[in-house]
């Protein structure tokens, strides 16, 4: 059966530029989650979807970081004006369920280069 | 503030021994703690888990020990194979989707 999946594995931008990253959860999963892992840290939470609603964008580092989810299946996770800070590894999880705790699936990521 | 900490970041273990990979962690509310194991340039795959009622889980050749007195969780791997050689994240919960992750410690089995 098809994982987790994003797009693109790599993304090389300029400081200041604009990119999108994608994630295709696993079919039927209501949750998705967004990670943010950095060069010798775990993943680091963003934003928790549940359906189409952001239900906890608590970890979204600044308003240049936005997610969205239109249809309750596919997210896309947009950085405006990038910084070198920005560099990582973009993780997607989706899971079953989101009352309680659940085991979340992971993409196999987003390495975003920042110039 | 890290409040999950993996104190060491590599490990090497020879074939057939036992890996002991540990994990502690600062808020007392956290019930739920999870182990995942992360190959390079793939995501991170569901290990095992343990909730706080339990001190003890155990899955094939993976066991996870849980001392809440001392905020501490061990991955025991018995007996280790060089495909278990990669990085393991102790991660844990508070009863929610939230995950905090430690910075992962890199196995390493040697034939």
């Amino acid at each position: 059966g098809a994982g987790v999946s994003q797009t693109p594995s790599n993304k090389v931008t300029e400081k200041g530029k604009y990119v999108e990253l994608r994630c295709d959860p696993i079919s039927g999963h209501t949750a998705l989650y967004w990670y943010r892992q950095s060069l010798g840290q775990g993943p680091e939470f963003l934003i928790y979807f549940q359906g189409t609603g952001a239900a906890d964008d608590s970890g979204l580092p600044n308003d240049r970081f936005f997610a969205v989810r239109p249809e309750g299946s596919v997210s896309t996770l947009k950085i405006q004006r990038t910084e070198r800070g920005d560099s990582a590894v973009y993780l997607c999880a989706s899971s079953f369920v989101n009352t309680g705790v659940n085991e979340q699936f992971f993409g196999p990521g987003t390495r975003l280069t920042v110039l | 503030d890290q409040q999950v900490k993996q104190n060491s970041p590599s490990l090497s273990v020879q074939e057939g021994r036992i890996s002991i990979l540990n994990c502690d962690y600062t808020n007392s509310m956290f019930d739920y703690f999870l182990w995942y194991k992360k190959y390079p340039a793939e995501g991170p795959t569901f290990l095992i888990s343990i909730s706080s009622i339990k001190d003890k889980n155990e899955d094939g050749r993976f066991t996870v020990f849980l001392n809440k007195s001392a905020k501490h969780l061990s991955l025991h791997i018995v007996p280790s194979q060089p495909g278990d050689s990669a990085v393991y994240f102790c991660a844990a919960s508070s009863g929610t989707y939230k995950y905090i992750f430690g910075t992962g410690t890199r196995l390493k089995v040697l034939a």
